[in-house]
């Protein structure tokens, strides 16, 4: 079975600093991997996805993320933090099927903190 | 232009009550989902339906009752609530054959049970 985890549940930056967000899947097939942004109160919105294209994944407001397959990691990057990207973010993994149905398996969140 | 909508968006009820919460896509999308959200913002899928058919069932107890009348609705409907009912629900639609199987989803529907 598949499954993603997240390391630290918050992560705190300063406005224009780095923004890394780590994600580790464990799947036994070629997996689709997906990170989620949820603004307080609000719905999960699609930041960025793997599908076995390009390794580095460009998504929207300047994330992208970098599938690497021998370390099993999917990491969220972003080179400088605004405070608008102040979020709870959730890395998820899904298996190919073949039946074309997919069950997408969350990670426990991150919680990024932004700092003036 | 609402994709996912839910309805309603908050609902306080008492134990024992029975309650439904509506979804509607507007996307095409011929697959969709509800989720669970507890209140330390863990993700579970707990139902899935593929053009009217159910497709997943993940282990929820029998009061859940999904319902598709047709593929852009998916309702839930649920009997005899309980405390740890609580939680924010998702649905969520993708299509099927669009090969990246991303899904779009709704605002979340927050039931609190007293």
């Amino acid at each position: 079975a598949q499954s993603v985890t997240q390391l630290g549940s918050h992560v705190s930056v300063s406005e224009g600093a780095l923004v890394l967000l780590r994600c580790n899947y464990s799947s036994s097939v070629p997996p689709y991997l997906f990170w989620y942004v949820q603004y307080p109160n609000q719905g999960l919105q699609l930041l960025l996805k793997y599908t076995s294209a390009a390794t580095l994944v460009k998504g929207i407001n300047g994330f992208e993320a970098e599938f690497k397959k021998s370390e099993t990691s999917f990491h969220l990057t972003k080179p400088s933090a605004h405070m608008s990207d102040a979020a709870e973010y959730f890395c998820a993994v899904s298996e190919r099927r073949n039946t074309g149905f997919q069950k997408l398996v969350f990670g426990t969140g991150t919680r990024l903190l932004v700092s003036p | 232009d609402t994709a996912v909508s839910q309805t309603p968006k908050y609902l306080v009820t008492q134990m024992g009550n029975d309650k439904s919460i509506k979804c509607e896509q507007n996307l095409g999308h011929d697959t969709m989902y509800w989720y669970k959200q507890d209140s330390k913002k863990f993700l579970k899928i707990m139902f899935s339906y593929n053009n009217k058919e159910l497709i997943i069932n993940e282990t929820v107890p029998n009061r859940f009752s999904p319902k598709s009348p047709d593929k852009a609705h998916l309702n839930l409907h649920i009997n005899s609530l309980e405390l740890g009912d609580s939680a924010v629900y998702f649905c969520a639609s993708s299509l099927r054959d669009r090969g990246s199987y991303e899904q779009y989803f709704g605002p979340g529907t927050r039931l609190t049970v007293t």
